[in-house]
C-alpha cells in the first residue's frame, strides 16, 4: 500500500460545481496534514492545513478522519482559476517524513 | 512572492557536464529539502538538511551531491547525469521545532534537461 494515495483524476467539472477529493494515508502515527495546489509547470503552494476538527477557508473545506486515515478537500462553487493539481501532504515523525501524494488534477470547464 | 529562490530556472546539460543548482531561502527556516518531480510521478524526496546537517538521503545516486554551507543556502551538484534525470528539481524550506515541522515553502524549481 502506498504511504499516501490519491485518485489522479482528472476531475472535469463545470463552473459552479462542488467537487471533493479524498486522500488516504497508511501511517496511523502521522501528525500533520496539508493540501497543496500545483499549477502546470509551477511549484507547489500551500492551500490549507488540515485540522482535526475540520477547517474552512472561503470555498474550501478540509476534513480529517483519523479512524479511517483519510483527509478530504471540498471545493464549492468551482471557478476556472481552481484548475490545478491538488496534492495531499502527510507529515510523520518530524521533518524527515514529508510524503506527497501523486496529486489529483482538477479541470473546471466553462 | 516566494521566500525561496532557485537558480537557474532552466538548465540543459550533456551527460559529461558538471553543473550546480542553487537554492536560497529568506524565511529564517532551519530545514531545507531537495525534491525531484518527474512527469506523472509524485514528488520524490532526495535530501533533507536540518541546521546544516544532512538527515535524509533517499538512496539518491552519487551523481547528485548536495551541499549546505549554512541554513539559508543549499546546493545540488550534478555530474555525469543520465537522460532519465531530466526533471523539475524543487527546493523547499520549513521551520522545525519540538519534533515537528511546519509547512514546506517551495522555490519555483529548476527544470533540468539532460541530453
Amino acid at each position: 500500500r502506498k504511504e499516501v494515495e490519491q485518485d489522479p483524476g482528472p476531475f472535469n467539472v463545470p463552473e459552479g460545481a462542488t467537487v471533493a477529493f479524498n486522500c488516504t494515508y497508511s501511517n496511523s502515527a502521522s501528525q500533520s496534514f496539508f493540501w497543496y495546489r500545483q499549477d502546470c509547470r509551477k511549484e507547489p503552494k500551500l492551500l490549507m492545513s488540515v485540522y482535526s476538527s475540520g477547517n474552512e477557508d472561503g470555498r474550501f473545506t478540509a476534513q480529517l478522519n483519523r479512524a479511517s486515515q483519510y483527509i478530504s478537500l471540498l471545493i464549492r462553487d468551482s471557478k476556472l482559476s481552481d484548475s490545478a493539481t491538488y496534492l495531499c501532504v502527510v507529515l510523520s515523525g518530524g521533518y524527515q517524513k514529508v510524503t506527497f501524494g501523486t496529486g489529483t488534477k482538477l479541470q473546471v470547464i466553462p | 512572492e516566494t521566500g525561496v529562490t532557485q537558480t537557474p530556472r532552466h538548465l540543459v546539460m550533456g551527460m559529461t557536464n558538471k553543473k550546480s543548482l542553487k537554492c536560497e531561502q529568506h524565511l529564517g527556516h532551519n530545514a531545507m529539502y531537495w525534491y525531484k518531480q518527474s512527469a506523472k510521478k509524485p514528488l520524490e524526496l532526495m535530501f533533507v538538511y536540518n541546521f546544516k546537517e544532512q538527515t535524509e538521503n533517499n538512496s539518491v545516486p552519487s551523481r547528485f551531491s548536495p551541499e549546505c554551507p549554512n541554513s539559508s543556502h543549499l546546493f545540488l551538484h550534478l555530474h555525469t547525469l543520465q537522460p532519465e534525470d531530466s526533471a523539475l528539481y524543487l527546493c523547499a524550506s520549513s521551520q522545525y521545532k519540538q519534533g515537528n515541522t511546519g509547512e514546506l515553502f517551495f522555490g519555483e524549481g529548476s527544470r533540468l534537461t539532460v541530453l
